[in-house]
């Protein structure tokens, strides 16, 4: 079965700082991957995706990701956070079963706080 | 706002009854998958239902069922609650046709006491 692994569960920076959330999972076979946001007291939204083609994507409000094959990671950057990047992340992935279906499969997250 | 609806938005049942969780889809979407989020966890996947039938399933019990009707509108069925079952359940929706990210809803918050 497939897994995601978020390897910082909490990050405390200040603005400005760099930020850098690791996700790798384990599966074999094609995979669609996902980084969701969920800032306090709303629902779950899309940061950014990857299908296909040019490994670095790049999403809302300044984040980007870097799709490495061969490490099976998915890592989420943003060179300069702000308070309002305060929120809790999750890496997700779309495994591709038999029959056209595919299964989504959730990491644990990292809650970021950042610091004016 | 995301056009997936859930209801309700709270709840609190006793260990031992039965739950009905609702979810109504985002327009054009065919697919509602359902997931438990466990506070601190990240969300963990229930079930999946494509035009009226499950397509996958995640590491659940019997216990919980689902349907989807014709307008691709879902329910979530727990029966024989337990203290575990706790939880933030969400609902997204999505189009399995063309492999779209999927939307949330807000989530119904159960605590079953």
């Amino acid at each position: 079965a497939q897994s995601v692994s978020q390897h910082n569960h909490h990050v405390i920076l200040s603005e400005a700082a760099s930020l850098e959330l690791g996700c790798n999972y384990s599966y074999g076979g094609t995979v669609n991957l996902f980084w969701y946001v969920q800032y306090p007291g709303q629902h779950l939204q899309l940061l950014l995706k990857y299908f296909s083609g040019d490994p670095l994507v790049k999403g809302i409000k300044g984040f980007e990701a870097e799709f490495i094959k061969s490490k099976f990671s998915f890592n989420l950057r943003k060179p300069s956070v702000q308070w309002s990047d305060t929120a809790e992340y999750f890496c997700a992935v779309n495994a591709h079963a038999s029959g056209g279906s595919y299964i989504p499969t959730f990491g644990r997250g990292t809650s970021l706080i950042v610091h004016p | 706002e995301t056009g997936v609806t859930q209801s309700p938005t709270h709840l609190i049942k006793t260990r031992g009854q039965q739950v009905t969780l609702r979810c109504s889809s985002q327009s054009g979407h065919n697919t509602v998958s359902w997931y438990q989020q466990a506070l601190g966890q990240g969300p963990q996947f229930i079930f999946q239902y494509y035009r009226e039938e499950e397509n996958g399933r995640g590491n659940f019990p019997p216990r919980f069922s689902g349907l989807q009707f014709p307008n691709y509108s879902s329910e979530l069925n727990v029966n024989a609650l337990e203290l575990d079952d706790s939880a933030l359940y969400l609902c997204a929706s999505s189009s399995r046709d063309t492999n779209t990210e999927a939307f949330f809803g807000q989530g119904t918050r159960l605590t079953v006491v």
